[in-house]
């Protein structure tokens, strides 16, 4: 079965930098992979998405890259902000299909 | 304004009770899910509804019963509730986009609601 990993420490980067959160996906590579940003006690909301033959996608600050060789994406807030401190989730949706997956997130802090 | 609604937002109840989770859309939106967030916070599909037709069933145990009245609402009743049912249930909606997003299936979230039980 389609297994998706996500870093499940947080990360920690200085108001400014840029971080950078990676999903790493088992199997078969997905049609679509989207990502979410989810806070505390709320529903996730989605960010962006990537296809499978794109290589990179840009929406202001955030940039994400998909690798189908590595099966991998990798997710940027380039000059980020304690606004950005959230749990960023990684979700595949294969053609056809409904059933989109999701990884467990990666919880970013964004220190002042 | 809400575009996915749940309630209850936080439902505590014991062991061998039954509950239901109930969701509106406004979206216009044709398909419907359920997912459980559990405590290490995994997202996992339950149900799908397509236009009140259940598309999507995953290994959910049958105690756990969706119901569509039209495409605007998807209900969540839970049977003999369990320790293990304790989660946050999350409903989506969403729709077969034009343009950037055709096909994608991008997804639109409730709050949750956290069931807690006893």
């Amino acid at each position: 079965s389609q297994k998706i990993e996500q870093n499940s420490e947080a990360l920690n980067i200085q108001e400014g930098k840029t971080a950078t959160l990676t999903c790493n996906y088992t199997n078969y590579s997905p049609a679509y992979l989207q990502w979410y940003r989810q806070d505390p006690g709320r529903g996730p909301v989605f960010l962006l998405l990537i296809r499978e033959n794109e290589k990179e996608k840009r929406k202001e600050r955030l940039k994400v890259t998909f690798d189908t060789t590595l099966k991998q994406s990798l997710f940027h807030i380039t000059a980020s902000q304690p606004a950005d401190s959230a749990t960023y989730l990684c979700a595949l949706l294969y053609t056809g299909g409904f059933k989109t997956i999701f990884g467990a997130g990666t919880r970013l802090f964004v220190k002042a | 304004d809400t575009a996915v609604s749940q309630t209850p937002k936080y439902l505590v109840t014991q062991m061998g009770n039954d509950k239901s989770i109930k969701c509106e859309q406004n979206l216009g939106h044709d398909t419907m899910y359920w997912y459980k967030q559990d405590s290490k916070k995994f997202l996992k599909i339950m149900f799908s509804y397509n236009n009140k037709e259940l598309i999507i069933n995953e290994t959910v145990p049958n105690r756990f019963s969706p119901k569509s009245p039209d495409k605007a609402h998807l209900n969540l009743h839970i049977n003999s509730l369990e320790l293990g049912d304790s989660a946050v249930y999350f409903c989506a909606s969403s729709q077969d986009r034009t343009g950037e997003f055709r096909g994608a299936n991008v997804l639109t979230f409730g709050a949750g609601s956290r069931l807690t039980v006893l």
